[in-house]
């Protein structure tokens, strides 16, 4: 059984600061790990996927996510907030690449200028 | 490709009336998952087709919901007798074993009154 938990269901900064979304992942089997985003009225969007390469895993957007498996743990983040950064970022763990997503609550990201 | 094409994005039904979702994958993908968003329970996992073959249901709520996919471009989500607690945005997402990335459609949002 997998299971995914993301701290945090709002998350608030300036423009221009850190992001940081949590996510931590439950896997009975070396897990595949994803974040994905979503805009308002929008499907969901690939920021970027661990598949048992680098642990360091950069997406789009700048946005990059390091798995840690000692702390079962693929936490998202971004050196620097723009506005358009503004959505919900879902993290989500999967028995094998890509296949039968289990997402975790989600994290609205909202971004003061 | 035009991504996984959903049909309708909106509709409004009355309680006790059938509704048909509707979702075209993308063009080469074997693979095809239906899921609900809701607010109380989020992202969920429906059902999963492998080469228009049902895998995994285990997620469809009850009898009133069934999922078919005659052909490898087409599947079709239906909810009879529909309820107002099926009211939720339903997504369609593809994906083929030479990615490690599942790709959603835009959904439908379900309103049942």
């Amino acid at each position: 059984a997998q299971s995914v938990t993301q701290l945090g269901s709002h998350v608030s900064v300036s423009e221009g600061a850190l992001v940081l979304l949590r996510c931590n992942y439950s896997s009975s089997v070396p897990p595949y790990l994803f974040w994905y985003v979503q805009y308002p009225n929008q499907g969901l969007q690939l920021l970027l996927k661990y598949t048992s390469a680098a642990t360091l895993v950069k997406g789009i957007n700048g946005f990059e996510a390091e798995f840690k498996k000692s702390e079962t743990s693929f936490h998202l983040t971004k050196p620097s907030a723009h506005m358009s950064d503004a959505a919900e970022y879902f993290c989500a763990v999967s028995p094998n690449a890509g296949n039968m997503l289990t997402f975790g609550g989600g994290t609205r990201l909202m971004v003061k200028p | 490709d035009a991504g996984v094409i959903q049909s309708p994005r909106h509709e409004v039904t009355e309680m006790g009336q059938e509704v048909t979702l509707r979702c075209k994958p993308i063009s080469g993908h074997n693979s095809l998952f239906w899921y609900r968003q809701t607010m109380m329970r989020g992202l969920e996992l429906l059902i999963y087709f492998n080469n228009n073959v049902p895998i995994d249901d285990s997620g469809m709520p009850e009898d009133r919901f069934s999922a078919k996919m005659p052909n490898a471009s087409f599947s079709t989500l239906k909810i009879q007798p529909s309820e107002p607690r099926d009211s939720a945005v339903y997504f369609c997402a593809s994906y083929n074993d030479r990615n490690t990335e599942a790709f959603f459609g835009q959904g439908t949002r379900l309103t049942v009154v």
